[in-house]
């Protein structure tokens, strides 16, 4: 059973865009919603990770969205930029529990 | 610091052999975490390995079992290999057995022929 749903699947962006993607989940116990970015080759890097009880968290050009009664958060990437290029991947986590449940990921690609 | 340094980066494997893979922590991580990714898709939780014990398994079978030493690095072994085993599989360290700090090698790519 997949519990976090991410969508799209993939994504064109100009350069000097915004990026969204968005991520919805089943499991009212999770309290931990991270954003991974991945490169080809390499393994998942940390972006920006929100709690519930805060609606929006901001880092640089990288803000959540977080709407607890709608068990969705979304990415917002701002001013997108061609070394955003990436695979991008949201997760959730259970009460600062062992494991991460991933979305399936987001093919990102902005163009120059 | 160092990173999570997995090894070996490629690895090509026959149905029915198998397999161990290898993970060293980060700098004053003492927690390892395994997941597979499949191409195109998300990773998926294998184990945990906390204070040399497993501490959490995700859905996969007995052939899929791991070793943590006192060191806090770890090993991945996989027996009876299938064709559907063939997938990148990531380490990742943290601290104190949570997913905070969680911290990703850059995976072994396994494929089953």
């Amino acid at each position: 059973q997949q519990q976090v749903k991410q969508s799209p699947q993939s994504l064109i962006v100009q350069k000097g865009g915004i990026s969204i993607i968005n991520c919805a989940y089943e499991n009212t116990a999770f309290d931990y919603f991270p954003w991974y970015q991945q490169f080809p080759g390499k393994g998942p890097a940390l972006l920006i990770a929100i709690r519930p009880d805060v609606s929006e968290k901001k880092e640089g050009r990288f803000t959540i969205s977080f709407n607890k009664s709608a068990k969705q958060f979304s990415l917002h990437i701002m001013d997108s930029q061609p070394g955003d290029s990436a695979t991008y991947f949201c997760a959730a986590s259970r009460n600062a529990g062992n494991m991460l449940t991933f979305g399936g990921g987001t093919r990102l690609m902005v163009k120059p | 610091e160092t990173g999570v340094t997995q090894s070996p980066t490629h690895l090509i494997k026959t149905r029915g052999q198998q397999v161990t893979l290898r993970c060293s922590s980060q700098s004053g991580h003492n927690t390892v975490s395994w997941y597979q990714q499949a191409l195109g898709q998300g990773p998926q939780f294998i184990f945990q390995y906390y204070r040399e014990e497993e501490n959490g398994r995700g859905n996969f079978p007995p052939r899929f079992s791991g070793l943590q030493f006192p060191n806090y690095s770890s090993e991945l072994n996989v027996n009876a290999l299938e064709l559907d085993d063939s997938a990148l599989y990531l380490c990742a360290s943290s601290p104190a057995g949570q997913v905070y700090g969680y911290t990703f090698g850059s995976g072994t790519r396994l494929t089953v022929v």
